[in-house]
């Protein structure tokens, strides 16, 4: 059974720093990979989708990438902004794709101004 | 475009209640998931819908269940409610299917008592 865990737990960190979100999965037979941000009681907003034959994808100050034979995902956030403080989601497809997507529990993010 | 919309937001039952969630995906999506968030569990897959079909179901009871109509709104029923089904549930549209981005509505939030 597929397990996604998601380090650290929380951060907090100073506006202005680069800071790196990781997440590793048990089962590198993924289909692709999906980053989400949570605003507190709010639904997900979908960041970055990459595709199991992709190595990247980048939009704005975000950038992903996937390791998918170490079974690793990484988020990189450049010149952090309290803007950007929420929970951060990765989550993996299985399944040829047609599995629904396991997540895991997520990076609680602070950004001090 | 608008975004995925969810009906109700906010919704009080007792326990042994039913309880029917409504959800609109974006213009021109055909495939609607559902999601349960705990705080314990965190977000697990409940059922995908597309073209009106069930085409993958998560690990829950049948008391759970779920329906497409052709405009592809979704509803998600729980019958006999129970404590435990206290829960943000979250639904989710994408073009095609699961193998591709998935947006998310806001929630409905369901308290039982």
């Amino acid at each position: 059974k597929q397990e996604v865990t998601q380090i650290p737990a929380a951060l907090s960190v100073p506006e202005g720093e680069n800071l790196v979100l990781n997440c590793s999965f048990t089962d590198s037979a993924i289909y692709n990979l999906q980053w989400f941000r949570q605003d507190p009681g709010k639904g997900l907003t979908s960041l970055l989708l990459i595709q199991s034959s992709q190595r990247e994808q980048t939009s704005g100050r975000l950038n992903a990438s996937l390791d998918k034979s170490s079974g690793r995902s990484t988020l990189y956030i450049a010149a952090s902004q309290p803007g950007d403080s929420a929970t951060y989601l990765c989550a993996v497809r299985e399944g040829g794709g047609a599995d629904g997507l396991t997540f895991g529990k997520g990076t609680h993010l602070i950004i001090q101004p | 475009k608008a975004g995925v919309t969810q009906t109700p937001r906010y919704l009080i039952k007792t326990r042994g209640q039913q309880v029917t969630l409504s959800c609109s995906p974006i213009s021109g999506h055909r495939s609607v998931s559902w999601y349960q968030q705990t705080p314990g569990q965190g977000l697990q897959f409940l059922f995908e819908y597309f073209s009106e079909t069930q085409r993958n179901k998560g690990n829950f009871p049948g008391r759970f269940s779920g329906r497409q109509f052709s405009n592809s709104r979704s509803e998600m029923n729980v019958s006999t409610l129970e404590l435990g089904d206290s829960a943000l549930y979250l639904c989710a549209s994408s073009p095609r299917g699961q193998a591709y981005e998935q947006y998310f509505g806001p929630g409905t939030r369901l308290t039982v008592t």
